[in-house]
């Protein structure tokens, strides 16, 4: 149980173009989504954190007019990238709980989003 | 600002040894430390959590213990193997979602 998906596994795009990546939960409810960057060799960053049928919360230093978010139902956030550049290329992954279960409530990572803009 | 810190960045290790990577915290204010591994080019693996009011949790080969008053964690691996060559990442949650380590990278040697 408690899986979590990414699509695509990878994407490469132009320059200034926007990009979309899906994050699903596929056997629970997420009320909460999270995502993340990784930069080579880097940790994981919080970008931001999304609750069901509300706005998301950025991190400090995170444009939320650059990096979209929308966590529509229980099942699927989107993250979508706007006008990307070669310095938005990284690893994108997401999580997700329920935080009906209790706080704090156990993140389940999906596998991950390669971004190569070119 | 909770800060995790864990070292060594990296480690090579011949097979069959035993082997610990540690982790530490600034704020001891936690509800639970999760050991992650990550593969190159891949997601998260959670291994174990623990949880403020635990001491230790085992799976397998694997052992991790807490001393949240001090801020640490270690990760005690038993018996290495080639296949347990990644990155383990080290993560806390407090008042403000997980905070990740910058993980330490093991290379077992077969």
């Amino acid at each position: 149980g408690a899986v979590v998906s990414q699509h695509p596994s990878r994407v490469i795009c132009k320059s200034g173009t926007s990009v979309k990546i899906e994050c699903r939960s596929l056997d629970f409810q997420a009320t909460t989504m999270f995502w993340y960057r990784q930069f080579p060799k880097q940790s994981l960053m919080l970008m931001a954190t999304s609750n069901e049928g509300s706005k998301a919360t950025y991190e400090q230093g995170v444009e939320k007019d650059k990096f979209l978010i929308n966590h529509a139902s229980l099942t699927l956030s989107t993250l979508t990238v706007t006008s990307a550049h070669p310095e938005d290329s990284s690893f994108y992954i997401c999580s997700a709980g329920d935080r009906n279960r209790g706080f704090p409530y156990e993140q389940y990572f999906g596998p991950g989003t390669r971004l190569t803009v070119t | 600002k909770q800060e995790v810190t864990q070292i060594p960045a990296a480690l090579s290790v011949p097979e069959g040894e035993n082997l610990v990577l540690n982790c530490s915290f600034t704020d001891s204010a936690i509800y639970n430390l999760q050991w992650f591994r990550q593969d190159p080019g891949k997601g998260l693996t959670s291994l174990l959590l623990i949880q403020s009011s635990q001491r230790e949790q085992t799976s397998g080969r694997l052992n991790a213990s807490l001393d949240k008053s001090s801020g640490r964690s270690t990760l005690y691996i038993a018996a290495s193997q080639p296949g347990d060559s990644a990155t383990y990442l080290c993560a806390v949650s407090g008042n403000t979602p997980l905070v990740f380590g910058k993980g330490t990278r093991l290379s077992v040697i077969a």
